[in-house]
């Protein structure tokens, strides 16, 4: 069965440091999308990606974020200067359409030090 | 302000003993309303769509119902294995994405 895969599983960083999360989303579903769930929280939007540019964004996605899909199959999400409040578990989805289901990954888990 | 309100917070069972889980949401222009497992540690995993008011969806000890104010997921005869945490999600809202709930805990107990 088709799944979200997400590299890496964990990532340590230094506040000031500058992240890259890689997804990689379902084969043939078009939209793609980026959550963070800080611990013990509600899962919250980031943004949303589709036809190579973002579709919609939360305001989390400040300027510090960026998403890129460098290739046929990669999407990835980078945090330009870490933050300690950065520290969550972050989940790459994918969906064949808007209003479909989003399938999640198994997300990484950012710890900024 | 779009909004997904679950509850109970955390729930214990026995196994066999059946209950609801409640998901409200105050969301202008509902489009979806999703249900997910999420095991600890792990990435929502999805269970449930359900589009209109009156749609009801099963799947195996699982079934989700859904009116104009409220979804509920009625577990019936849970088994250990069911213990998760249960996600609700809008979607549709200002920003046309997943609004999630903040999850019931359920643990199953043999």
């Amino acid at each position: 069965e088709p799944e979200v895969t997400q590299t890496p599983s964990h990532q340590v960083t230094q506040m000031g440091q500058e992240v890259i999360l890689r997804c990689v989303p379902i084969s043939n579903h078009l939209y793609f999308y980026w959550y963070r769930q800080i611990l013990g929280q509600k899962v919250e939007f980031l943004v949303s990606f589709y036809n190579n540019e973002i579709s919609e964004k939360s305001e989390i996605f400040d300027d510090q974020f960026s998403v890129e899909r460098p290739d046929g199959s990669n999407f990835t999400l980078k945090i330009r200067s870490t933050k300690l409040e950065d520290s969550a578990m972050y989940f790459c989805a994918s969906s064949w359409d808007r209003g479909n289901e989003q399938f999640f990954g198994p997300g990484t888990r950012l710890t900024v030090l | 302000e779009d909004q997904v309100t679950q509850s109970p917070e955390a729930l214990r069972l026995q196994e066999g003993e059946s209950s609801s889980l409640n998901c409200s949401y105050t969301v202008s222009g509902l489009r979806g309303l999703f249900w997910y497992r999420q095991d600890p540690g792990k990435g929502p995993e999805f269970l449930f769509t359900l589009y209109s008011a009156g749609e009801e969806k099963e799947k195996e000890r699982l079934k989700a119902t859904l009116t104009k104010k409220e979804s509920f997921l009625h577990i019936t005869a849970p088994k250990p294995e069911d213990s998760a945490t249960y996600l609700c999600a809008a979607y549709g809202g200002s920003q046309g994405n997943l609004i999630f709930g903040k999850g019931t805990k359920l643990s199953v107990k043999p």
